[in-house]
């Protein structure tokens, strides 16, 4: 059973434009959310977090929302760059436990 | 400096084999863990590790075992490999949480690439 969901498998978008990536839930005691990012042949690297007691959070190009009432949270990069083209991994946790909860992952492509 | 590492970054090995692959981080950090990415791209945690002891022991076949001989190090022994074991297996680590409701964030190794035959 899939608790955390990336229903797109991937995304194509131009240069200085908007990338929105999407990620639902399932599990109503998730309150903890992270989006971590991933280049071929290396490990997952963190990017941005929200907790459940907000409903955004920004860091730079970088913007989570979280919708509690829909279990939906996305990430918001503008403008995306051409070195954001990764796998973007949507992952949850709840109660400050250390198992995180992972997405399948997205594929973000970023075009000149 | 890499932060996590794991070794070998590529395993070939035959069915029934025993394997290892190794993990190491220099960040000082107290818990350790593994991962698998399964061919449907899946991230899955398997076990982990705080100050050598085991936390976090998901649904994982007791061929698998792993192994801290210290908090900088959580090794992962694989007995009577199966072709169902083929996966990217990742080495995390992450400082202890001192308060408050947020999970510490995870700093992943680069994968171990494992393919049984």
């Amino acid at each position: 059973d899939q608790q955390v969901k990336q229903n797109s498998p991937s995304l194509s978008v131009q240069e200085g434009r908007i990338s929105i990536l999407n990620c639902d839930y399932t599990n109503s005691m998730f309150d903890y959310f992270l989006w971590y990012k991933k280049y071929p042949a290396e490990g997952p690297t963190f990017l941005i977090s929200i907790s459940s007691i907000k409903d955004k959070n920004e860091d730079g190009r970088f913007t989570v929302f979280l919708n509690k009432s829909a279990k939906h949270l996305s990430l918001h990069i503008v403008p995306s760059q051409p070195g954001d083209s990764a796998v973007y991994f949507c992952a949850a946790s709840w109660g400050g436990s250390e198992k995180l909860v992972f997405g399948k992952g997205m594929k973000l492509t970023v075009n000149p | 400096d890499t932060a996590v590492s794991q070794t070998p970054k590529y395993l070939v090995t035959q069915m029934g084999n025993d394997k290892s692959i190794k993990c190491e981080q220099n960040l000082g950090h107290d818990t350790m863990y593994w991962y698998k990415q399964d061919s449907k791209k899946f991230l899955k945690i398997m076990f982990s590790y705080n100050n050598k002891e085991l936390i976090i022991n998901e649904t994982v076949p007791n061929r698998f075992s792993p192994k801290s001989p210290d908090k900088a190090h959580l090794n992962l022994h694989i007995n009577s490999l199966e072709l169902g074991d083929s996966a990217v297996y990742f080495c995390a680590s992450s400082q202890d949480r001192t308060s408050g409701p947020s999970t510490d964030t995870q700093y992943f190794g680069p994968g171990t690439r494992l393919t049984v035959l």
